[in-house]
């Protein structure tokens, strides 16, 4: 059974760079390609990126010049660095498999919040 | 950019109706590239259809699919309890890739 777990610090303050990895378990990463999702609090689910095993990746071009990913095969995990912060990136962010164009299943969600 | 508009914005109904939640996009979307999500509150999304009507693994047959061209619809034919959240459509293959809807949220009446 696979299963996807966030990891990263929770308080990020303004103007550095918000780290997370997502732990996968019980399925390799060299299978499928792998998404990071967020949603502000009360709010819809934004798309920021997938990545796949070999290091090619496809990113929200509203985020792509903050937005680095990428994994990692010996660990079986892959990550999500946003350089240059703010409140706005203030969010739930989720680890997803990519399935048929579409996500399944998600990691727990991690929160994050952006201040000083 | 493909928008998609979910309708209603709150969809207000008892156990036992069906419900009928309508996704619309502002440009024509293969079949193949339209899911719907369901999100309880502190968790994370779950898949319900992929390919417009393709049930996820452990999904029950009373959510069911449809739709073609930039009108699609999540409908569940008899509600449960378990069955009240908020409700996402999700595209793939625009720009930005994947595209969510701003949700329905389905409430007891």
């Amino acid at each position: 059974q696979v299963q996807l777990q966030e990891s990263g610090p929770g308080l990020v303050k303004p103007s550095e760079t918000l780290s997370l990895t997502c732990a996968v378990s019980g399925y390799s990463i060299t299978t499928n390609w792998w998404s990071w999702v967020r949603q502000p609090p009360g709010k819809g689910l934004e798309w920021i990126g997938e990545i796949y095993h070999s290091g090619r990746a496809n990113y929200n071009p509203s985020l792509k010049s903050r937005v680095t990913l990428s994994a990692d095969k010996s660990k079986n995990q892959f990550s999500l660095n946003l350089t240059s912060v703010t409140a706005a990136d203030t969010a739930v962010y989720f680890c997803v498999r990519n399935g048929y164009y579409s996500g399944d299943p998600w990691g727990q969600g991690t929160l994050v919040t952006v201040s000083s | 950019e493909t928008v998609l508009t979910q309708s209603p914005g709150t969809l207000s109904l008892s156990p036992g109706e069906r419900a009928t939640l309508s996704c619309r996009a502002s440009q024509s979307v293969s079949t193949n590239y339209l899911a719907w999500y369901q999100q309880k509150p502190g968790q994370a999304p779950r898949l319900l259809l992929y390919g417009t009507s393709t049930r996820a693994t452990g999904i029950p047959d009373r959510f069911s699919g449809s739709g073609s061209g930039t009108d699609f619809t999540l409908t569940i034919s008899r509600l449960e309890p378990e069955d009240f959240a908020v409700y996402y459509c999700q595209q793939y293959g625009g720009s930005p890739l994947y595209i969510f809807g701003q949700g329905t949220k389905l409430e007891i009446k």
